[in-house]
């Protein structure tokens, strides 16, 4: 069955800490891996996208891995801000024009 | 570019009625998207359109759901009739070729 795992369910981290968040997926056939940060009330914004033949990715502050052998990706935010305060999507491309499985999300919560 | 456009942003109508929404991808991509986001179910894909044409639609739930792109720079989903289970956040995305989607503002849907 083709499914997006994400973990942790939600997190809070003080600001200026680091953190990382995890994502799972069993989906095959493999085309890309992304990961969106959507704020309360908008719509997902792009911060990476990544093919099985690459294993980093950077976004200023966001670097996302993939190790397509063991279907394991993660997004590590540095130096976090109060406005990193979101929901982090991991989205998993299973064929080449895009039909997407989208995982639970990672709500982060990021305090003074 | 403004970006992904959809209207209306906020949509409250009694069950039974028709709904439509409306969006205006970026000019010169050529794929759109159609989302629909809940607490209970996240993100789901429900048609992907590519140069105007329908590729997938498996995920449009039944058939009082419908869209349409009769050009390049717009697209529609209607909801005839609409229930209250259809209530939820309807975003559209667009994207050149692979590239990464850029999603709209999206429509807060609300069925009484």
């Amino acid at each position: 069955k083709n499914q997006v795992e994400q973990s942790p369910q939600s997190l809070i981290i003080l600001e200026g800490k680091n953190c990382t968040l995890q994502c799972n997926y069993t989906v095959s056939p493999f085309s890309n891996l992304r990961w969106y940060k959507q704020d309360t009330g908008r719509g997902p914004v792009s911060l990476t996208i990544m093919t099985f033949s690459e294993n980093t990715k950077s976004n200023g502050r966001y670097t996302a891995t993939l190790d397509a052998d063991t279907k394991q990706s993660s997004l590590h935010i540095t130096a976090s801000q109060l406005s990193d305060s979101a929901s982090y999507i991991c989205v998993v491309s299973k064929t080449s024009y895009d039909k997407v499985i989208f995982g639970p999300g990672t709500s982060l919560s990021v305090i003074p | 570019d403004a970006g992904v456009i959809q209207s209306p942003r906020h949509e409250v109508t009694e069950m039974g009625q028709e709904v439509t929404l409306r969006c205006k991808p970026i000019s010169g991509h050529n794929s759109l998207f159609w989302y629909r986001q809940t607490m209970m179910r996240g993100l789901e894909l429900l048609i992907y359109f590519n140069n105007n044409v329908p590729i997938d639609d498996s995920g449009m739930p039944e058939d009082r759901f419908s869209a349409k792109m009769p050009n390049a720079s717009f697209s529609t989903l209607k909801i005839q009739p609409s229930e209250p289970r259809d209530s939820a956040v309807y975003f559209c995305a667009s994207s050149l070729e692979r590239a990464l989607q850029f999603f709209g503002p999206g429509t807060r849907l609300t069925v009484l």
